[in-house]
């Protein structure tokens, strides 16, 4: 099993351009969760997921919108990019809604 | 959202010391508690979980819960260079599907 799954690894982005951070996990969890962590920061929710079409907002969505077609795939779109999001994103998966395994993480820079 | 604080570190400890971490959190009806482990640059992975009153020993790791006093620890016992990572602590509530997450520990072992 890959575990999760997330693409791209780096990316820089200019204010006001968009762009999807891919996440994808092959454990057929039912939970998915995407997170932000800025610098000596802890997690912030951004969204989360219990099923695919069943999505809904974390403590931090105002930027980003989320969707849940398949069990698998939970991509993150951020609309008009701002540095203020300018940060590490992590995607995670659970079978029940407490054991969250991280994907690797995307460092996002907007400038 | 729950408040979970953590001792704001960084700890460093010697070689072969106890490492003694604490979590503190804002409400009573929280139930499952986590310790996960983030090396620089990588993604958190869980490396315990609490679910009752008392402690719970896994290897070196010792997680204690104190529901009561809304309190969790980690103790890392005999620690190695290896250890030196930041530890986050996260709570969740019953029937609940998000975890709240601490500003997290940096433990330093020092050679």
């Amino acid at each position: 099993n890959a575990g999760v799954t997330q693409t791209p690894k780096f990316r820089i982005l200019k204010i006001g351009q968009s762009m999807t951070l891919q996440c994808t996990q092959d454990m057929n969890h039912n939970y998915m969760y995407w997170y932000r962590q800025d610098p000596g920061m802890g997690l912030k929710l951004i969204y989360y997921s219990v099923g695919a079409g069943i999505t809904d907002k974390g403590e931090v969505p105002n930027g980003y919108n989320v969707s849940r077609s398949t069990t698998e795939d939970f991509p993150l779109r951020l609309e008009l990019a701002a540095p203020s999001q300018t940060s590490v994103y992590f995607c995670a998966s659970s079978y029940v809604s407490n054991e969250q395994f991280f994907g690797p993480g995307t460092r996002l820079t907007v400038l | 959202q729950k408040e979970v604080e953590q001792n704001s570190g960084p700890l460093s400890v010697p070689e072969g010391a106890i490492a003694s971490l604490n979590c503190t959190y804002s409400d009573r009806v929280s139930q499952s508690f986590f310790w996960y482990r983030q090396y620089s640059g990588k993604s958190p992975e869980l490396i315990m979980s609490i679910y009752s009153n008392g402690d719970k020993e896994d290897g070196r790791f010792t997680a204690q819960l104190n529901k009561a006093s809304q309190y969790v620890s980690l103790l890392i016992r005999d620690s190695q260079p290896s250890d030196s990572a930041t530890y986050l602590c996260a709570v969740i509530e019953i029937d609940d599907y998000k975890l709240s997450f601490g500003a997290g520990t940096t433990v330093t072992v020092r050679a």
